[in-house]
């Protein structure tokens, strides 16, 4: 199995650029999540579907954010525009609800940088 | 938002050693689960337990959930250098599926 997979690895875009992060969930995992990780605010929680349906998306910061998950296999994270305060680590991570296991699987990470 | 606080923030001990991470929550939940996430890495999952569950073992690894006390412990035994990550608590609430982190403690393992 390939893992969750995130592109571009890295990312560094200059301020009221348009950002685009990828993700590819595990196959046959039905639970996708997005997170983000800084220094200040540790790893927190942006939005998770489940059957490509968004669930909970009240960590969005605001509605420069979107999120959308197109089919089981792909999901983007879009900020239009980007600021300064949105340099972070994104992680997708990913779960199945078969068995009897909660485990997220992460993957790599996608470091923005917005200067 | 972060779930609780993980004490210590950073610990640094000797290869050989035992290591105990403490992590308290606020809700109630459903499992509670410990990632390692090497200097700039992704997470990596370690262990999970249940809110029915009291103690779990994995290899050199032994997790402990009070959940009276609203409180989990890591303990890795005999630990070694390739150990040195930051160790991370995140619970899963009850009727929820994301996680909520804790703010992690930074492990050095001096050879």
């Amino acid at each position: 199995d390939a893992g969750v997979i995130q592109s571009p690895r890295h990312e560094v875009t200059e301020m009221g650029q348009e950002v685009t992060l990828r993700c590819k969930p595990i196959s046959g995992h039905d639970y996708l999540f997005w997170y983000r990780q800084t220094m200040m605010r540790g790893l927190e929680l942006l939005i998770y579907f489940n059957n490509n349906v968004p669930i909970d998306d009240s960590g969005m910061p605001e509605d420069r954010f979107s999120a959308k998950m197109p089919n089981a296999s792909f999901s983007t994270l879009k900020i239009q525009p980007s600021e300064p305060r949105d340099s972070a680590v994104y992680f997708c991570a990913s779960s199945t609800s078969g068995g009897a296991t909660d485990t997220q699987y992460f993957g790599p990470g996608t470091r923005l940088t917005v200067l | 938002s972060q779930q609780g606080e993980e004490d210590p923030q950073a610990l640094s001990i000797q290869e050989g050693e035992n290591a105990t991470m403490n992590c308290s929550y606020k809700t109630s939940i459903n499992n509670l689960q410990w990632y390692r996430q090497n200097s700039g890495r992704g997470l990596v999952h370690l262990i999970l337990i249940r809110s029915n569950e009291r103690e779990k073992h994995s290899g050199r690894l032994r997790v402990t959930l009070d959940t009276s006390k609203k409180s989990s412990s890591l303990l890795i035994t005999a630990s070694r250098a390739a150990d040195t990550a930051s160790y991370f608590c995140a619970t899963m609430d009850t009727g929820r599926r994301a996680l909520t982190f804790g703010s992690g403690t930074r492990l050095q393992v001096q050879p």
